[in-house]
């Protein structure tokens, strides 16, 4: 069974554009959560999506968004980048809401900003 | 809120001693999930472990072995006999009743940098 993908794996912007990224999660997972890898604030929960829908959400401002397809696929949206999002950007898909499953993760998409 | 702190920053062990990883966490939930993924330098996270808070007993899975103990909040992961290929990034993580399955976002540690050298 193939893993969590995410493309692309590597991103240069310049501060003021946005940027999309995207995920493909496990198939038959339901729920996709995104998280920001920074080397001063670690690892940090940005949102969850279940079933096209934004179940919670992190402490990060509104620039932050995404979107969940009718496939599962997700997608997470910056706006108005500064070099502060710079950062291991992780996806983790996991089987449903209700159960007690695991997160699986996957490579991740390194975003620099410049 | 919940907190989860590996006070190690980094470790360095030569090939073959044993190594135990702290992890020290904060919660209000009675019933929550605790986690370990190790990440190596290519960046993704690999998941190790989950224990429930109603299950304190210690498992083993070959050279790995995890102590987990409610009376001190701790979750303590150990490599026996450790190996090159053990080096890498291990953090531990937390989250409430949902068990991590999306709903309530793992709260993680700043992570233990693992240095294995031959």
């Amino acid at each position: 069974k193939a893993g969590v993908t995410q493309t692309p794996r590597y991103l240069i912007k310049t501060r003021g554009q946005q940027v999309t990224l995207s995920c493909s999660p496990i198939s038959g997972h339901r729920s996709v959560s995104w998280y920001q890898q920074t080397p001063g604030q670690g690892l940090q929960f940005l949102f969850e999506y279940f079933s096209e829908t934004q179940r919670n959400k992190g402490n990060f401002p509104g620039r932050f968004s995404g979107r969940q397809f009718s496939n599962s696929r997700s997608e997470m949206n910056v706006s108005t980048l500064e070099l502060g999002d710079s950062a291991l950007y992780l996806c983790a898909s996991s089987i449903s809401a209700t159960n007690t499953d695991t997160q699986y993760f996957g490579p991740g998409t390194r975003l620099t900003v410049l | 809120a919940q907190k989860v702190t590996q006070a190690q920053t980094e470790i360095s062990v030569v090939e073959k001693e044993d190594v135990t990883l702290d992890c020290v966490y904060e919660t209000r939930d009675t019933t929550y999930y605790l986690f370990w993924y190790k990440q190596p330098p290519s960046g993704e996270l690999v998941f190790l472990i989950r224990r429930n808070s109603f299950d304190e007993q210690n498992e083993i899975s070959g050279r790995y072995s995890w102590n987990f103990q409610k009376s001190t909040s701790s979750f303590n992961f150990t490599i026996t006999a450790s190996q090159v290929v053990d080096s890498a990034v291990y953090f531990c993580a937390l989250s409430g009743p949902y068990g991590g399955g999306g709903a309530d976002g793992l709260t993680f540690g700043k992570g233990t940098h693992l240095i294995i050298q031959p």
